[in-house]
Formats: structure tokens, sequence, C-alpha cells
């Protein structure tokens, strides 16, 4: 099984400001099978990236997604007030699919 | 639109079973593989379950295996999720959710669409 470790835990910035999340595998993630879903409270998650890098319908492009094998990045170059939420990657090169145990973005 | 609506959920003793149901629109039901993934109050999420478009291949997770069955009706678009030998740590809300990637004769991929999910908690 992959093992998915994210950081930061929590990430306190202001708007405005740039975040940077870390995903990291505990085995290559096959062909980049990684993607970066959006949690708000209450709400399902929300596919952002997908195959590491890519950004999936109707996501801003202030989303940007990078890494292979072993190490992956989300950055969000300038948080906007709605982007206050928790982050979670997720493999799905191999079986069992996995997902990191999420990074909380929260206003400082 | 594409709509995915959870239904089934609720209270349950320990060992006994529920059967959780996801009807989809919007979208060419039998085109994608399907999912379940579950998430316990305030935790990550957790995979629990996936069927290819055409049933051929079904994975599930560790936790689950033997006692969770996924299934699927195409002719009436709906996703199943039966439910036996429940135990307290089942207890979570259950999102339906579809891959991006259409007729792939993989399980896996990444999930474009999720229901508002179904809660399920194990308790005496």
């Amino acid at each position: 099984e992959i093992v998915l470790t994210q950081s930061p835990g929590t990430l306190s910035l202001s708007p405005g400001e740039r975040a940077t999340l870390s995903c990291r595998a505990s085995q290559s993630v096959s062909s980049s099978y990684l993607a970066w879903y959006q949690q708000k409270p209450g709400q399902a998650p929300r596919l952002l990236i997908y195959g590491a890098s890519s950004r999936a319908t109707g996501i801003p492009d202030r989303f940007t997604g990078s890494g292979s094998g072993t190490d992956f990045t989300l950055t969000i170059s300038r948080l906007e007030p709605e982007d206050f939420a928790v982050y979670f990657c997720q493999q799905y090169g191999s079986s069992p699919l996995t997902f990191g145990p999420g990074t909380k973005v929260d206003i400082k | 639109e594409v709509q995915l609506v959870e239904s089934g959920g609720g209270l349950v003793q320990p060992g006994r079973s529920l059967r959780l149901s996801c009807a989809a629109s919007g979208f060419t039901f039998d085109d994608y593989a399907m999912h379940w993934v579950r998430q316990a109050p305030g935790k990550g999420l957790e995979w629990v379950s996936g069927i290819s478009w055409n049933s051929g291949n079904i994975d599930y997770a560790d936790s689950v295996k033997g006692r969770l069955t996924i299934s699927r009706d195409n002719a009436k678009n709906s996703l199943y999720l039966q439910m036996n030998s429940l135990r307290a740590e089942d207890t979570a809300l259950y999102y339906c959710a579809k891959v991006a990637v259409p007729l792939r004769v993989a399980v896996a991929g990444d999930f474009d669409y999720w229901g508002q999910g179904t809660l399920v908690t194990v308790s005496s």
C-alpha cells in the first residue's frame, strides 16, 4: 500500500499570500497518477488537479500541481477567501487507492 | 448536470447490515467506473471500493474485504454498497464518486464528481 504523507498539517496564511502544500508517497506513484482535492466544511471534496499537474475543469489557474515519483506539490499562488479549506492528495496508480491525511489552510 | 445522490444510511447495531444506494444522472453512467469513499466524523478520506463500468473489475480496501460488496445496475443508473457485519469503525459519511476517465479497464481513477454522502452510524 502506498502511504501518502502531507505537510504541513495546518498552514496559517493571509489572503493574497502563496500557499505551498506537500504530498510525499512511500513508493513511487505510477504514471504520476496523483490528484489533489479541496474540501470545505459540510461539502464533498472537489477535484482540483489530476495527473499531478493537470487542472480539472473550471479550476482557476492560481492552483498549480507539480512533482513526480514520490514528491508532489500543490501551490496556490495568491490565496482568495474561498481557498481556505482542507486539501487532500490521492494516488490512483495502484491498489488500494489511498489519500493523504490532509492539510488545512486557515486564515492567519 | 452530473448528479450523484446517495441514500440508505442510518443508525444500525454492530453486526447488522445496511445497503447504500447511489442514483446517478447527467452522464452516461455505464461508461464510468464508480467508487465508494468514506469519511469518519472529523477525519480524512478513506477509499472503500470501486467497480469498473461493466462490473468486470472490482476492488476493495482490506478493511472492508469480505464484509462489504459493491455492485451496480447500469439499466437503473445506480451504484450499491451492501454492508454486512458492520462494526463501530464503519461509522462514517459514505460518498459515491465517479471517475473522470470513461471506459478504462482499470477500476482506479481520480474522482471528478462526488455525491453529498449518506451517514452510517454503527452503535448499540
